[in-house]
């Protein structure tokens, strides 16, 4: 299985530009979540999808949109870039039962604005 | 104060050794906790979950909860250099949606 999958690994963008992330997943989850990751920061959630149709802000959602285009596929969007959107991104998805949610993460976007 | 604290170390321990890795976390409504682990420049695994008080054993792994004292921990037993990588200790109240990170304990097993 591929798990959770993400385009591009890595992208550099000039100010201003514009791009969107993709993600899919084939495990049939419900949930999809969209972070960052900067140093000495931690993970941090930009925006989630608890499921098919519902999207709701996380910590840091400013300068981002996302669209859960169905089931498998959620996509994160810069309008306008800028330097402070320089991270690593991550998408992640995950099945929530009466134990708890366990989420599994793809292998990240490396972004640098420029 | 960070919701969830860690030390970011790098905590060094001898090849066999039992590496502790800790974790705090300011939420008493926090129910579910969670260890991932991070290689350097790949993406989060999940290694360990705990939802009760106690101890959870999985192979190697321990997980340590005690939500009186809002303490999570991660005990390795016999350390392998293969187990160098980042800890990132999580934290939710219910529903993965509001987990919390925490940023990280870097771990070094020396051959």
């Amino acid at each position: 299985n591929a798990g959770v999958t993400q385009t591009p690994k890595f992208q550099v963008l000039k100010t201003g530009q514009s791009m969107t992330l993709q993600c899919a997943q084939d495990m049939n989850h419900n949930s999809m979540y969209w972070y960052r990751q900067d140093p000495g920061m931690g993970l941090r959630l930009i925006y989630y999808s608890a499921s098919e149709g519902t999207t709701d802000k996380g910590e840091v959602p400013n300068g981002y949109n996302v669209s859960r285009l169905n089931k498998r596929e959620f996509s994160l969007r810069l309008e306008s870039a800028a330097p402070s959107q320089t991270s690593v991104y991550f998408c992640a998805s995950s099945e929530e039962t009466v134990l708890g949610a366990e989420a599994f993460f793809g292998q990240g976007t490396r972004l640098t604005v420029v | 104060q960070k919701e969830v604290e860690q030390n970011s170390g790098p905590l060094s321990v001898p090849e066999g050794a039992i590496a502790s890795l800790n974790c705090t976390y300011s939420d008493r409504g926090s129910q579910s906790f969670f260890w991932y682990r991070q290689y350097s420049g790949k993406s989060p695994e999940l290694i360990m979950s705990i939802y009760s008080n106690g101890d959870k054993e999985d192979g190697r792994f321990t997980a340590q909860l005690n939500k009186a004292s809002q303490y999570v921990s991660l005990l390795i037993r016999d350390s392998q250099p293969s187990d160098s990588a980042t800890y990132l200790c999580a934290a939710t109240r219910g529903g993965y949606q509001k987990v919390t990170f925490g940023t990280g304990t870097k771990l070094q097993v020396i051959p």
